[in-house]
């Protein structure tokens, strides 16, 4: 079966705080793909990052940054230095290799940074 | 260029009526996804087309269907509502049937479905 876990519905911080939102996952597949989504307001999903499964190296980009261990089974999103705007949902998304527009979604995580 | 569109952005329907929701994908994009967000929850995965072919279903009832047009926009369509059916719709386009190198999913901003 293909779950992903997002055990934190909200998150409350403040401007410049740092945060982190979880995502563990299951799947029997040995390949498959992560994906981290952000839904603001108007609804649309804005892609954020893409990991596939032999691919655990940690990646940053601004203050963006993602931890993948496989060993985990967990593809954690950290936020330094928080702002306003990063208020949304985040979602974080699995795919299985025979269809790769079958995205297996989270819940969510619904952060709200407070100036 | 222009995003995924879709249409209505809003709408109203009533208990045992029929729905039909519209995309348009991004230009040069084949391949037309659907999926539905209850409120609260992640999107689920409903249709994938590609090459105005089914390609993907997932586990929704068969009052749903869908089609995608030569030009590639693809409609939903919903029968016999049920309150359960209020969500927002969301429509996601790709290149290709699976996406490769860093060919993600590009969504729209849904359509919101309130059933009474």
């Amino acid at each position: 079966a293909q779950k992903v876990t997002q055990a934190q519905t909200e998150i409350s911080v403040v401007e410049k705080e740092d945060v982190t939102l979880d995502c563990v996952y299951e799947t029997r597949d040995t390949t498959y793909y992560l994906f981290w989504y952000k839904q603001p307001p108007s609804g649309e999903l804005v892609f954020l990052i893409r990991r596939n499964s032999f691919d655990e190296q940690n990646e940053i980009s601004g203050r963006y940054s993602w931890n993948f261990q496989k060993s985990t089974s967990s593809f954690n999103f950290t936020i330094t230095a928080s702002q306003v705007v990063d208020s949304a949902v985040y979602f974080c998304a699995l795919v299985p290799p025979y269809n790769n527009n079958d995205m297996r979604f989270g819940a969510g995580t619904r952060l709200t940074v407070k100036p | 260029d222009a995003g995924v569109t879709q249409s209505p952005t809003h709408l109203i329907k009533t208990r045992g009526q029929h729905v039909t929701l519209r995309c348009s994908p991004i230009s040069g994009h084949k391949s037309v996804s659907w999926y539905q967000q209850v409120l609260g929850q992640g999107p689920q995965f409903i249709f994938q087309y590609y090459e105005k072919e089914e390609r993907g279903r997932g586990n929704f009832p068969d009052r749903f269907s869908a089609r995608q047009f030569p030009n590639y926009s693809s409609e939903l369509n919903v029968n016999a509502l049920l309150l359960g059916d209020s969500a927002l719709y969301l429509c996601a386009s790709s290149l290709r049937q699976g996406f490769t190198g860093n060919s993600p999913l590009h969504f729209g901003n849904g359509t919101r479905l309130t059933v009474t």
